[in-house]
């Protein structure tokens, strides 16, 4: 079947712009996460969602990244007023359940100037 | 709060020999989950190989094995008969059986094969 799909595979922006991220897991997998990845460091924990609600928004660095999941499939990760800071790699993974592992997309390279 | 820590960087092993990985984690919870993901320069992560705390045998798929250590909080990831392909960052990881949490990673080990 089809693994998690992430578009875009880059996004160049120019410091101050808003951009979407956008992550389709796989079919029937009720948890969603979004992590950030800098470049030579593991994935770091943004967000996760259990069906449409965010169950644990803690890895947010700021009030300036949301996401949503509103009929518990398809998830947008928002960045408003972004900065070059931001510039990483957003990866999303799904999952059944905690023990079976999350399965990754390809990620999205967000590049800000 | 769980840490999930890999003392290698980097390193390098010739084709067809094998490696080991190293990790090391510090949790205070008795069941959890340890994978290994592969991570090639297509940056997809590739789930290796899981484990669960309550059980003793090692996991093992294919040429990938692990050795878990749960008194030492250490969970190592042999390659046997490493190949060209499995060049790649490879990471670390702790999940909590407490529910959908999410995946503390380490910081990963790159491993290049070498021809």
């Amino acid at each position: 079947g089809a693994g998690v799909s992430q578009t875009p595979s880059n996004k160049v922006t120019e410091k101050g712009k808003y951009v979407e991220l956008r992550c389709d897991p796989i079919s029937g997998h009720t948890a969603l996460y979004w992590y950030r990845q800098s470049l030579g460091q593991g994935p770091e924990f943004l967000i996760y969602f259990q069906g449409t609600g965010a169950a644990d928004d803690s890895g947010l660095p700021n009030d300036r990244f949301f996401a949503v999941r509103p009929e518990g499939s398809v998830s947008t990760l928002k960045i408003q007023r972004t900065e070059r800071g931001d510039s990483a790699v957003y990866l999303c993974a799904s999952s059944p359940q905690a023990g079976m592992g999350q399965y990754f997309g390809p990620g999205t390279r967000l590049t800000v100037l | 709060a769980q840490t999930v820590t890999q003392s290698q960087p980097e390193m390098s092993v010739q084709e067809a020999e094998t490696v080991t990985l190293s990790c090391t984690y510090d949790t205070s919870e008795n069941n959890y989950y340890l994978f290994w993901y592969k991570q090639p320069p297509s940056r997809q992560m590739i789930l290796v190989i899981r484990q669960e705390a309550y059980k003793q045998q090692n996991a093992t798929e294919n040429r990938f094995s692990v050795n878990f250590q749960k008194a030492a909080k250490s969970f190592s990831l042999k390659i046997s008969d490493s190949q060209l392909g499995d060049t790649a960052m490879y990471f670390c990881a702790f999940i909590s059986n407490s529910g959908n949490t999410p995946l503390v990673f380490g910081k990963g080990t790159r491993l290049s094969v070498i021809a």
